[in-house]
């Protein structure tokens, strides 16, 4: 089954402590991105990945850091998380990132609360 | 299993008529759902987000209508501008919002034609 994996699902952590989110996908898709969802504010990027090696900053990068050393993963890492970084994440990939018709696969999502 | 389908791939409109955007889901406990848009290469973007105690929400030109019984929603454009050719997604939550997460539909590919 073609999907996007996330985990974990809820993490609830303090100030200062390390974290990585994990996102995998198994459809060999080129291009993955990840998004913060607040409310009223809709899903916004933080970053995105156009392929193996290749990231780059999108609207909200700042107090993230993003890795793309094999195809299928793409963590995002919070070095030192802070309280206004409490959000739901969603990861997502698509085949490509330019082209139409853009079939983006989303991840269920991870809940996370910075104390 | 898809919980959230969007049936039709692409749709082609003509500019000033109205676009119909269709949407189904499968989980009862759905009770929030919201509709993006997404240009290539840049991330969605909200536009337009019912809970399921409304039928109804309306925002300047995008409609969204709900039809519980149905488990169906539409997302209605009119009139439909050369800006609005983009991906739609519909998205559905069973938490009011998000807190468990949403599921996405795979997208419906808009193009509105001169």
């Amino acid at each position: 089954e073609a999907q996007v994996t996330q985990n974990p699902r809820y993490l609830i952590t303090v100030t200062g402590k390390k974290l990585t989110v994990t996102c995998s996908q198994n459809m060999n898709h080129e291009y993955m991105s990840w998004y913060r969802q607040d409310p009223g504010l809709g899903l916004r990027q933080i970053y995105y990945s156009m392929n193996v090696e290749v990231t780059d900053k999108g609207d909200v990068p700042e107090g993230y850091k993003v890795s793309r050393k094999e195809k299928r993963n793409f963590p995002l890492i919070l070095e030192s998380p802070s309280p206004n970084q409490t959000s739901l994440y969603f990861c997502a990939s698509s085949l490509n990132a330019g082209g139409l018709p853009d079939t983006q696969y989303f991840g269920p999502g991870t809940r996370l609360t910075v104390l | 299993d898809q919980q959230v389908k969007q049936n039709s791939p692409s749709l082609s409109v003509q500019e000033g008529r109205i676009s119909i955007l269709n949407c189904d889901y499968t989980n009862s406990m759905f009770d929030y759902f919201l509709w993006y848009k997404k240009y290539p290469a840049e991330g969605p973007t909200f536009l337009i987000s019912i809970s399921s105690i409304k039928d109804k929400n309306e925002d300047g030109r995008f409609t969204v209508f709900l039809n519980k019984s149905a488990k169906h929603l539409s997302l209605h454009i009119v009139p439909s501008q050369p800006g609005d050719s983009a991906v739609y997604f519909c998205a559905a939550s069973s938490s009011g919002g998000g807190a468990d997460g949403l599921t996405f539909g795979k997208g419906t590919h808009l193009i509105i034609q001169p």
